[in-house]
């Protein structure tokens, strides 16, 4: 059974870039079907999609978030990263990890909240 | 970009009433429409995938239609554990997912 597990700083500065690594278990990164997601969710409010990236290194970001988003990947340890640069209260939010492609869309982490406070 | 719009975005209603959201695409998205159901401070919770396919251990009081641009989820008969909000997606794309706003289903 694929499991996803997000980890990083709980509280991150005004300011500065916000760092999260997705883990994966249970399956390969490395396949060729399937693209590795971010998605976060302010608190009260919907789901936003941020980014993905495929095992290889291309990488598709949402455009409204794209001059701050960097998703990278680690195939040696089945990782893959989110870094988010110059955030503000706005970024506060649970942020999830979980695998694009496929017929179901069923594979999520269970999300780590981030707070951008000083 | 793909845009979905979801209403209504809060639904009233009591246990045993049949209850309809409508999700809508701004393009035609086939049948890689997905629903979810959310509870508080848990990750959202997959119940159909490519518009009207069950998800394993979801129970079957929840039902899915649509294709193209037009798509509804259905719970025929509401009960308690059912108050959450839901949430459609598209994923037309392995590349990019989009999100409805969510409709919150409270008890009326």
């Amino acid at each position: 059974q694929l499991q996803l597990q997000e980890s990083g700083p709980g509280l991150v500065k005004p300011s500065e870039t916000l760092s999260l690594t997705c883990s994966v278990s249970g399956g390969s990164i490395s396949s060729n079907t399937y693209y590795w997601g971010w998605i976060r969710q302010p608190p009260g409010k919907g789901l936003e999609w941020i980014g993905s990236i495929y095992y290889s290194g291309s990488t598709y970001y949402d455009p409204s978030l794209k001059s701050r988003v960097t998703i990278s990947v680690d195939t040696s340890k089945n990782q893959f990263s989110l870094k988010l640069s110059s955030v503000t209260a706005a970024d506060t939010a649970v942020y999830y990890c979980a695998r694009q492609g496929g017929a179901a869309p069923r594979y999520w982490g269970q999300g780590t909240l981030v707070t951008v406070s000083s | 970009d793909i845009q979905m719009t979801q209403s209504p975005s809060t639904l009233s209603a009591s246990v045993g009433d049949r209850v309809t959201i409508t999700c809508r695409a701004s393009q035609s998205i086939s049948s890689w429409l997905a629903w979810y159901q959310q509870k508080p401070g848990k990750a959202p919770k997959l119940l159909i995938y490519m518009a009207s396919s069950l998800e394993s251990g979801v129970p079957s009081r929840f039902s899915g239609s649509g294709s193209g641009t037009e798509f509804t989820l259905t719970i025929s008969s509401l009960q308690p554990d059912d108050f959450a909000t839901y949430y459609c997606q598209e994923y037309n794309s392995y590349l990019t997912w989009t999100f409805g706003q969510g409709t919150k289903v409270e008890i009326k």
